[in-house]
């Protein structure tokens, strides 16, 4: 069965700073990989999802993420924060035989200080 | 487009008692799968239907029961409710055919067990 492990609960960072969340998953073969993020009060919303093919990959808001395999990791990044980027980021992992069903972390909640 | 919507949105039920909760998926979409997410945890796969069965399901005991309709929409059903069942539930909506649509997420239906 496949896990994810987000090892940061909360991090902190100054608008205009970079971010980078971590992620690693556990899973045999190569998973399809996806962050969300979740807003107070709202439901998910994909950031961005690797299925195959080029191992960073860009999706909304300025997010990036990049797949090594060597690591089991699926950090995301994003060069410039800004205060609108505050709220629960999960990464999920999925197992491409069967349907889509993502099994997600933990959540980081990113705190974002003016 | 309404995208995913949930109803209710919050609710408060009494130890034992059942609740039943609703989603109806984007249009388009024809796979609803239902999370439960406790606070500052990430969401927890419970069950996916498709074609009016129950396809998949999360490790929940039988208390939980779902339903899918001839029009995609989707019922969640919660039997003799425990204070451990206060959590906000998540229902997804996706297209079965196509591993790579991107699932998308209602706002959630906050349960609250007194």
């Amino acid at each position: 069965a496949q896990s994810v492990t987000q090892p940061d609960i909360h991090i902190t960072v100054s608008e205009g700073a970079s971010l980078e969340l971590r992620c690693n998953y556990s899973y045999g073969a190569t998973p399809y990989l996806f962050w969300y993020v979740q807003s107070p009060g709202q439901g998910l919303q994909l950031l961005l999802k690797y299925f195959s093919g080029d191992t960073l990959v860009q999706g909304i808001k300025g997010f990036e993420a990049e797949f090594k395999r060597s690591q089991s990791s699926f950090n995301l990044r994003k060069p410039s924060v800004h205060w609108s980027d505050a709220a629960e980021y999960f990464c999920a992992v999925g197992a491409p035989e069967g349907s889509y069903i993502p099994t997600f972390g933990r959540g980081t909640s990113l705190i974002v200080h003016p | 487009d309404a995208g995913v919507t949930q109803s209710p949105t919050h609710l408060i039920k009494t130890r034992g008692q059942q609740v039943t909760l609703r989603c109806s998926p984007k249009s388009g979409h024809d796979t609803v799968s239902w999370y439960q997410q406790a606070l500052g945890q990430g969401p927890q796969f419970i069950f996916q239907y498709y074609e009016e069965e129950e396809r998949q399901r999360g490790n929940f005991p039988d208390r939980f029961s779902g339903h899918q309709f001839p029009n995609y929409s989707s019922e969640l059903n919660v039997n003799a409710l425990l204070l451990g069942d206060s959590a906000l539930y998540l229902c997804a909506s996706s297209l079965v055919t196509d591993y790579n649509t991107e699932a998308f997420f209602g706002q959630g239906t906050r349960l609250t067990v007194v």
